[in-house]
């Protein structure tokens, strides 16, 4: 079956870090652009990252310098280390598939809270 | 940055009426990198268009998309139970960075 599962979503303090998961199954990973889309209760869609098949990596403002992507195509798996964590971070944090200018395919998400 | 606006805010509809959902661009967007979604609640958003106008596999044929430069427009022609939900639209930057607009809420009127 196709599909993405993110995993790692947790209540974590305000400065504290977490590092989630998104394993791909179905389709060759390797071959796929990926992104980390997120989405607080109640809000839009907010772009949060980026990561090329060559593995060239892009973030948005909010994030850059605390959040860091990766991939590991022999695993079949994008990642999303995330440090200096904030209340404004709290989240589901969805891993999306590109395809062409869309993103055709999409996690079920993982939630993040930031709180103490 | 490019800013999507979309509108109406909320589109309250019986089924089997027409919606008409605006993306507007703060600058001109390449037809090609503009992309509808659909998010029913609970659920992940789901591809409905991409390049503006280019249904995704699997979407039925009565959502259409269209427009081009910094209007777009998403059509549902007769609206059917399952296709209440929250749309977005998406544009797909350079960078690769994207931007979503704030979306549109179609409600059961």
């Amino acid at each position: 079956e196709v599909q993405l599962v993110e995993s790692g979503g947790d209540l974590v303090q305000p400065g504290g870090s977490l590092r989630l998961s998104c394993a791909a199954s179905g389709f060759t990973f390797s071959s796929h652009d990926m992104h980390w889309v997120r989405q607080a209760t109640g809000k839009g869609l907010e772009w949060v990252s980026a990561i090329s098949t060559g593995g060239d990596t892009y973030y948005a403002g909010s994030v850059k310098g605390r959040f860091t992507i990766s991939r590991e195509n022999a695993k079949n798996s994008l990642y999303l280390q995330m440090n200096s964590l904030r209340a404004g971070d709290t989240a589901v944090y969805y891993c999306a598939r590109v395809f062409l200018s869309g993103l055709d395919l999409w996690g079920r998400g993982t939630l993040v809270t930031v709180s103490s | 940055e490019i800013v999507l606006t979309q509108s109406p805010g909320t589109l309250s509809l019986s089924p089997g009426e027409r919606a008409t959902l605006s993306c507007r661009a703060s600058q001109s967007v390449a037809s090609r990198r503009l992309a509808w979604y659909q998010q029913r609640p609970g659920q992940a958003p789901r591809l409905l268009i991409y390049g503006a106008s280019t249904r995704a596999p699997g979407i039925p044929d009565r959502f259409s998309g269209s427009g081009s430069g910094t209007d777009f427009t998403l059509i549902i022609s007769r609206l059917e139970p399952e296709d209440f939900g929250v749309y977005y639209c998406q544009q797909y930057g350079t960078s690769p960075s994207l931007t979503f607009g704030g979306g549109t809420k179609v409600e059961i009127k």
